[in-house]
């Protein structure tokens, strides 16, 4: 079986703060890949990055950057200099080679101006 | 190129009834995924297909809902009878061919009520 647990439920930050969100997994499969989704206000689910579990190379892209800890089973997501527009639930995401997905429960971000 | 199409975006229904709801996948994706999205259950995956063959369907709450690939490119989710606790919205998520590790391309959502 396999479990993504986002153990934020909901993180308010003012504007220009950094952001870290958490996202721990549970997997049996030694290949997988995990995933960030974005769900703003409008409701629609919107990709943001994919990781593989051999590839433990932090990413940076603009303000969002992401940290892949294997030995912690840690994908964690951190904004810099966090805008209102990233006000959204984010989800963290794993899904094995047989090509099942599961989603964590999501994190409510509210960026207050 | 035109994204995952579901259909249709708002339903309301008396319980009892039959709902069908609609997907077309983006064109050349082979992995289709049904998501159920509730405030009280986050996002539940309900059913996934690959080359139009349903691969794990324990998501699947119980026999009132059944999901079908009828060719390549189109799928339908089927509520009979409907029930108030069905009310959620729903996701249809598909995958690039050979893509069984890519990430899901979602379509807008079916937000249905049953009353």
């Amino acid at each position: 079986a396999q479990k993504v647990t986002q153990a934020q439920t909901e993180i308010s930050v003012v504007e220009k703060e950094d952001v870290t969100l958490d996202c721990v997994y549970e997997t049996r499969d030694t290949t997988y890949y995990l995933f960030w989704y974005k769900q703003p206000p409008s409701g629609e689910l919107v990709f943001l990055i994919r990781r593989n579990s051999f590839d433990e190379q932090n990413e940076i892209s603009g303000r969002y950057s992401w940290n892949f800890q294997k030995s912690t089973s840690s994908f964690n997501f951190t904004i810099t200099a966090s805008q209102v527009v990233d006000s959204a639930v984010y989800f963290c995401a794993l899904r094995t080679n047989a090509g099942k997905s599961t989603f964590g429960d999501g994190t409510t971000l509210t960026v207050k101006p | 190129d035109a994204g995952v199409i579901q259909s249709p975006r708002h339903e309301v229904t008396e319980m009892g009834q039959e709902v069908t709801l609609r997907c077309k996948l983006i064109s050349g994706h082979n992995s289709l995924f049904w998501y159920r999205q509730t405030m009280m259950r986050g996002l539940e995956l309900l059913i996934y297909f690959n080359n139009n063959v349903p691969i794990d369907d324990s998501g699947m709450p119980e026999d009132r809902f059944s999901a079908k690939m009828p060719n390549a490119s189109f799928s339908t989710l089927k509520i009979q009878p409907s029930e108030p606790r069905d009310s959620a919205v729903y996701f249809c998520a598909s995958s690039p061919t050979g893509g069984q590790t890519g990430e899901l391309f979602f379509g807008e959502g079916s937000r249905l009520t049953v009353l």
